[in-house]
């Protein structure tokens, strides 16, 4: 089965600055990609995801960029808040056909000071 | 806020107990999935309800079943708990077969003693 890898665990940065998350996957098949936002005690909230016929996608201050061929994607934060600081998970699915069943990855704590 | 609801928002039940915990999916969505969350872990995945039968099943045994009702409702039921069963029980609604973006509720967490 599918299994996703998340780095780092704990990411700490300045207000202002730049955050990365990286993940890896294992199965070719998997063709989305959602990131999850979830702050202490609450529900995971979508925050962006990209499919496998895009290689880059952009929300404000959110990116995400796909390579098929490394299977790895990444999650881009800039001009960081400190209302961004959550624990985020990356997740991989296999699209149309399947039944969407998300694999995520064991999350990111990202930490940012003001 | 997602329109994913679920009951109770917390429950405290001994091993060896039987549980119930109930998702209410986002309007127009038919699906729902069911995952658990262990501390400081990812979601892990444990089945899907399309149509009101199961569509898909994670690494859980038998003693994790679930409904789907008419409504799209779900329920998640734990028999024989075990220790290790403490978590975070997450539930997910999409619309099958349109997109695969699935939005959470806020989730059950579950204490066994």
């Amino acid at each position: 089965g599918e299994n996703v890898e998340q780095h780092p665990s704990t990411l700490s940065v300045q207000e202002g600055d730049s955050a990365v998350i990286k993940c890896t996957y294992s199965d070719s098949a998997s063709n989305y990609f959602p990131w999850y936002k979830q702050e202490l005690g609450k529900r995971p909230q979508l925050i962006i995801d990209i499919r496998s016929n895009v290689g880059e996608k952009k929300d404000q201050r959110i990116a995400v960029t796909l390579n098929k061929t490394a299977k790895h994607f990444s999650l881009h934060i800039t001009e960081t808040q400190p209302e961004d600081s959550a624990v985020y998970f990356c997740a991989a699915s296999r699209g149309e056909g399947s039944n969407y069943k998300l694999t995520f990855g064991k999350g990111t704590l990202l930490t940012v000071n003001p | 806020e997602t329109g994913v609801t679920q009951s109770p928002t917390h429950l405290i039940k001994t091993r060896g107990q039987q549980v119930t915990l109930r998702c209410s999916s986002q309007s127009g969505h038919n699906t729902v999935s069911w995952y658990q969350q262990a501390l400081g872990q990812g979601p892990q995945f444990i089945f899907q309800y399309y149509r009101e039968e199961e569509n898909g099943r994670g690494n859980f045994p038998p003693r994790f079943s679930g409904l789907q009702f008419p409504n799209y409702s779900s329920e998640l039921n734990v028999n024989a708990l075990e220790l290790d069963d403490s978590a975070l029980y997450l539930c997910a609604s999409s619309l099958l077969g349109v997109q695969e973006t699935q939005y959470f509720g806020p989730g059950t967490r579950l204490l066994v003693l």
